[in-house]
């Protein structure tokens, strides 16, 4: 089975809209962590944001927020008011405590920014 | 602000060469790990590197690879004898503790 799914391969929104990309994962580690990644079209891996498993909060940096539901084993990515420059690859990825310290990716999201 | 730096951004190899891809970490981290991204596929770990060795790799990591951290500050990967599925981004990472991670900006070798 897949650790992480990612099941929209491409999403596209609005200049100044909200956009969510959806993220599903697997494990049955009580501790993990899970992290989001853009990838701009040059290749670079930029860290977004953070949640821990224990995290009673959902995390939030900036404009980009984590709607971490546990129950449902999802941590979608929400970006508000997206920009031209959000345009770009997003992963999401899990470090699961009993696996070393490896993060596993899921496949992607292309989001596509339309002014 | 401290980053992962990679040389070279680009490597351009023939099939069978032996390719060495270079890493400099932030320097007070403690774990380096290399990933690979084939093109248009998702980031794949390969292994990890914790106090000068080995902590963990993937099936990936076959005996055509290895790593070594020669001075202190360099993170190598070696890659023996190239194949052509090869053909890759190849990030390098480190982080403090084994959670919070700086990827570097990847390398681009193309084996031809």
């Amino acid at each position: 089975a897949q650790k992480i799914t990612q099941t929209q391969p491409g999403m596209f929104v609005q200049e100044k809209e909200a956009v969510t990309l959806d993220c599903t994962y697997d494990t049955s580690d009580p501790s993990y962590g899970l992290f989001w990644y853009k990838q701009p079209s040059s290749g670079e891996m930029i860290f977004l944001i953070y949640q821990g498993s224990y995290d009673q909060q959902n995390a939030t940096e900036g404009r980009y927020s984590l709607n971490f539901q546990k129950a449902r084993k999802s941590a979608n990515l929400v970006i508000s008011a997206s920009q031209l420059g959000d345009s770009a690859m997003y992963f999401c990825a899990m470090r699961e405590e009993t696996s070393g310290s490896r993060l596993t990716f899921g496949e992607g999201t292309q989001l596509t920014v339309n002014p | 602000e401290p980053e992962v730096t990679q040389t070279p951004s680009h490597q351009v190899t023939q099939m069978g060469q032996e390719v060495i891809l270079r890493c400099v970490p932030i320097s007070n981290h403690l774990y380096f790990y290399w990933y690979r991204q084939i093109l248009g596929q998702k980031v794949e770990f390969l292994v990890s590197f914790y106090n000068n060795e080995i902590s963990e790799k993937s099936e990936i990591f076959d005996d055509q690879f290895s790593v070594e951290r020669p001075d202190g500050s360099n993170f190598t990967l070696k890659i023996r004898s190239t194949k052509l599925e090869d053909s890759a981004m190849y990030f390098c990472a480190s982080s403090a503790a084994g959670w919070g991670y700086t990827f570097g900006s990847g390398t681009r070798l193309t084996v031809v």
